[in-house]
């Protein structure tokens, strides 16, 4: 069965880091675009990072960017997301995902970090 | 940035009739490999997103055949040929062409 299992989030204070991870099961991860996609509460959805499986330069939502980063441990098949300097907008659900480019769609459960100031 | 505009904010919906989502991109959505990677998603209420379309037009395995994407470039529409219950939700749309990918605002869609 595919699953992807996000881990990591819980409390953390303003300007504390989390890395939050998404373990791969049932399909090989360094064969797909992986993003994170986060839902403040109440609110849309917002992407936040992708990495490409061939390994080129992840790309950053302009919100995170040089306080997150993406990467992915190919042994382990887990992808991360290492949160820093978080701020209490960054409160949200945060999802791994495929990049939705073609027939194979999959999305973890989400995993909740709520930063408190 | 890619800007996706949705329309309505809000579709109230009597069951069994047509529902239809507008969603327009600040950008041509026409990848340099020529596909167009504009995906629908619907997420209900404490679950996860749900993707029911992908590039442009694709179902994805197990929707229902009442949904239904069209559009090209920048100008896009789901539609929903008879809305049932288990169709409440909101809808967003999502180019993943460019990056950063960007989502639409959402649509929610609610039995009048």
């Amino acid at each position: 069965e595919v699953q992807l299992l996000e881990s990591g989030g819980g409390l953390v204070q303003r300007g504390g880091s989390l890395r939050l991870s998404c373990a791969a099961s049932g399909f090989t991860l360094s064969g797909y675009d992986m993003i994170w996609v986060r839902q403040a509460p109440g609110k849309g959805l917002e992407w936040v990072s992708g990495f490409s499986h061939s390994g080129s330069r992840p790309n950053y939502a302009d919100s995170v960017k040089g306080r997150f980063t993406i990467s992915r441990d190919d042994p382990k098949n887990t992808l991360y997301l290492q949160m820093s300097n978080l701020r209490a907008e960054d409160t949200a659900v945060y999802y791994c995902a495929t990049r939705p480019t073609g027939p194979i769609d999959f999305w973890g459960q989400g995993t909740l970090v709520t930063v408190s100031s | 940035d890619v800007v996706m505009t949705q329309s309505p904010l809000s579709l109230p919906v009597t069951l069994g009739q047509p529902a239809s989502i507008s969603c327009r991109s600040s950008l041509s959505l026409v990848h340099s490999d020529g596909n167009t990677y504009l995906s629908w998603f619907q997420q209900r209420p404490g679950q996860s997103p749900r993707r029911l379309i992908y590039k442009v037009s694709n179902r994805d395995s197990g929707v229902p055949d009442r949904f239904s994407g069209s559009g090209s470039g920048t100008d896009f529409t789901l539609k929903i040929s008879r809305v049932e219950a288990e169709d409440v939700g909101i809808y967003y749309c999502m180019q993943a062409t460019h990056w950063p990918l960007t989502f639409g605002g959402g649509t929610r869609v609610e039995i009048k």
